[in-house]
């Protein structure tokens, strides 16, 4: 079945560190991979999103994120963290052309430390 | 603009007594519908999907039960909660045949 899974439960990093968080799926056809974002007390938001194309796409709030297909992985990244990018990140994905079922990953908590 | 509005907020509710969750999408005709549900320390486990009214698809088998009865209504319910439903519980809609989904607030049940 397929599946997307996050390694990291929890990060801490201190303001200005660089980020990556890890994704993985399992699946060997068509993905469409995401990743979504929540602040404390807010609702779950997308960062961005992989379709197809160019395999580094670029969000909001300056968070980029590299579809690898050797790897399965889609790494969220950000070259300087801030204190507001505290929140809850979690990876996901629709597997199959016209799936509209989404399965996330279990999430990571990110704390920054100003 | 479209909006999504979950309620209640918070629920706290004895083992035994029934359920509903409420979803309603405003700004959009036709959407498809999700009901997610986050355990603590665990990801969103989808639970319920519709493409219409009427049309519910169960993902996974559980004492919950979903129901669409109006385009931009979803409603989540249970006949007798049990300490394992309780958890975080999300609403969702997307644009049929679209891939982003759009979340509710979220609505957190405790079971005691």
């Amino acid at each position: 079945a397929q599946s997307v899974s996050q390694h990291n439960h929890h990060v801490i990093l201190s303001e200005a560190a660089s980020l990556e968080l890890g994704c993985n799926y399992s699946y060997g056809g068509t993905v469409n991979l995401f990743w979504y974002v929540q602040y404390p007390g807010q609702h779950l938001q997308l960062l961005l999103k992989y379709f197809s194309g160019d395999p580094l796409v670029k969000g909001i709030k300056g968070f980029e994120a590299e579809f690898i297909k050797s790897k399965f992985s889609f790494n969220l990244r950000k070259p300087s963290v801030q204190w507001s990018d505290t929140a809850e990140y979690f990876c996901a994905g629709t597997f199959n052309f016209g799936n509209e079922k989404l399965t996330f990953g279990t999430g990571t908590r990110l704390t920054i430390i100003p | 603009s479209q909006t999504i509005h979950q309620w209640p907020a918070t629920l706290v509710q004895p083992v035994g007594s029934p359920l509903s969750l409420e979803c309603t999408v405003e700004g959009t005709s036709n959407p498809n519908l999700y009901w997610y549900r986050q355990a603590a320390g665990r990801g969103l486990q989808l639970l319920f999907y519709s493409v219409g009214i009427g049309q519910i698809s169960s993902e996974v088998p559980q004492n919950l039960s979903a129901s669409r009865p109006q385009d931009r209504q979803f409603i989540l319910s249970s006949k007798k909660l049990l300490l394992s439903d309780s958890g975080f519980y999300l609403c969702a809609w997307s644009v049929l045949g679209g891939n982003e989904q759009y979340f509710g607030p979220g609505t957190r049940l405790t079971v005691t």
